[in-house]
């Protein structure tokens, strides 16, 4: 039973296409994150949802787009992907702001 | 406001003994200590919250001291399973939302 899973697990596409990533947590959690690690291993937090309510709203460009159609699932979309997109994005739970975040399995994003 | 994390990297022999600390220049409300090995999700290891409180990995311990603004993860007898790279992820207590800042993270690699 996996406990944060995200989908697709690797996504290579070209610059300027438009691409999805969902991610779905059966823990009973109440806040999901979205995560970008680049190629130096360095994570930033992007964006953080509480009971579908946007609560984290990092400087991410407004390409970015994470929507949570219910506790369970955040999702996350990018338009005109650029180059600098390449990293590998992980989606994150936790029961409360204040306790352990759970990491799903990562996607790797490749943009040729 | 990037958490500074030493050493970088550390080699180790089964059964030595390693510190790795994290400083912030801001005051911190908590701290979470996490593990990532290569290709993987970041594994939650501890987390270590202003008041003394603490939780976390039965194998690992950690110390938080408030007035230094640091954390430190002590990690004794080696085994090869540790390797990795440590993440520490400060929390300022400022918003209540879990915002987590990472550091750079230390590459730890224990040889048998």
């Amino acid at each position: 039973d996996t406990a944060v899973s995200q989908t697709p697990k690797y996504l290579v596409t070209q610059m300027g296409n438009d691409k999805s990533i969902k991610c779905e947590q059966n823990l009973g959690h109440d806040t999901m994150y979205w995560y970008k690690q680049d190629s130096k291993k360095f994570l930033k937090i992007m964006f953080s949802y509480n009971n579908k309510e946007l609560i984290i709203n990092e400087t991410v460009p407004n390409r970015f787009s994470p929507k949570s159609p219910d506790k369970a699932h955040l999702n996350l979309h990018i338009n005109s992907l650029e180059l600098g997109d390449s990293a590998v994005y992980f989606c994150a739970s936790s029961s409360r702001w204040d306790q352990p975040q759970h990491f799903g399995d990562g996607t790797r994003l490749s943009i040729l | 406001q990037q958490p500074v994390q030493s050493p970088q990297a550390v080699i180790l022999r089964e059964g030595e003994d390693a510190v790795i600390n994290c400083s912030s220049s801001k005051a911190l409300y908590s701290v979470h200590w996490y593990r990532q090995k290569h290709g993987e999700a970041p594994i939650f290891l501890m987390i270590l919250l202003k008041g003394g409180e603490q939780k976390g990995h039965d194998k690992i311990s950690a110390s938080f001291n408030e007035k230094k603004q640091q954390s430190s993860l002590y990690l004794t007898a080696s085994q090869l399973s540790y390797s990795g790279t440590y993440f520490c992820g400060t929390d300022y207590g400022s918003s209540n939302t879990g915002k987590l800042i990472f550091g750079q993270g230390t590459t730890l690699q224990v040889k048998p």
